[in-house]
């Protein structure tokens, strides 16, 4: 059974860099069927896609570029998990963080991965505040 | 950016009774290489994070109960419950995943009348 297990500090001081990691069991980082992303949640803003990171014979990363000049999404493959860095937060930055699945289909031999979430992690509630 | 708008915000439904939330897309999620609605459904039990119920607009994920149906094409979408239950209280929210940024509709709120 895959499971995806979050940590990290729940509370940064503006301005600093917020940073959580997504451990994966049951799976693989660099597997050529899966797909790690990074979505937040907040009363103001909703359910927001940050970005993604995968592996398809070499990595990819992207990002969506309400946060492209602040984040960073990075695999670990030797401890089997992905992080993600959001620089220079501000109030706006508080929400539930959560890392996400997206996997790939194969029909007939053709193989894509579709951007829906098949798997959550549990969420990790960040404030920022000094 | 694709803008997901969900109606109604809330709905409060008697238990038995059918439950019904839209989805509309700023612009068509079929594509027509493959004809398929690229848009999703999910449910959102308190405290908990969401639940993926519904991929392809018709496509119930694995052990999600037949009561919860799909329906829509090209722009609008509609997730159906056809016998609401207790544990069905949550926030509903619909994706698209046809283009990036991956969006989200901002949630539907169902509870018991």
């Amino acid at each position: 059974q895959v499971q995806l297990q979050q940590s990290g500090p729940g509370l940064v001081k503006p301005s600093q860099t917020l940073s959580l990691t997504c451990a994966i069991s049951g799976d693989s980082v660099s597997s050529n069927s899966g797909a790690w992303n990074w979505i937040r949640q907040s009363p103001s803003r909703g359910l927001e896609w940050l970005g993604r990171t995968y592996y398809r014979s070499k990595w990819f990363s992207d990002y969506s570029l309400s946060v492209k000049s602040r984040i960073t999404i990075n695999p670990d493959t030797s401890k089997n998990q992905f992080s993600l860095q959001l620089s220079s937060v501000t109030p706006e930055d508080t929400a539930v963080y959560y890392c996400a699945r997206s996997s790939t289909v194969c029909t007939r031999g053709n193989c894509h991965t579709y951007w829906y979430f098949d798997l959550w992690g549990r969420g990790t509630l960040v404030t920022v505040s000094s | 950016d694709i803008v997901m708008t969900q109606s109604p915000d809330s709905l409060a439904v008697s238990l038995g009774e059918r439950a019904t939330i839209n989805c509309k897309s700023s612009q068509s999620v079929l594509y027509s290489s493959n004809n398929k609605n690229f848009l999703a459904w999910y449910q959102q039990r308190p405290g908990q994070p969401p639940k993926l119920l519904i991929y392809w607009a018709s496509t119930r994920e694995s052990g999600v109960p037949d009561r919860f149906s799909g329906s829509g094409s090209g722009t609008d979408f509609t997730l159906t419950i056809s016998s609401l239950q207790a544990e069905d209280v949550a926030v509903y929210y619909c994706q698209q995943y046809y283009s990036t940024p991956l969006t989200f509709g901002g949630g539907t709120k169902v509870e018991i009348k």
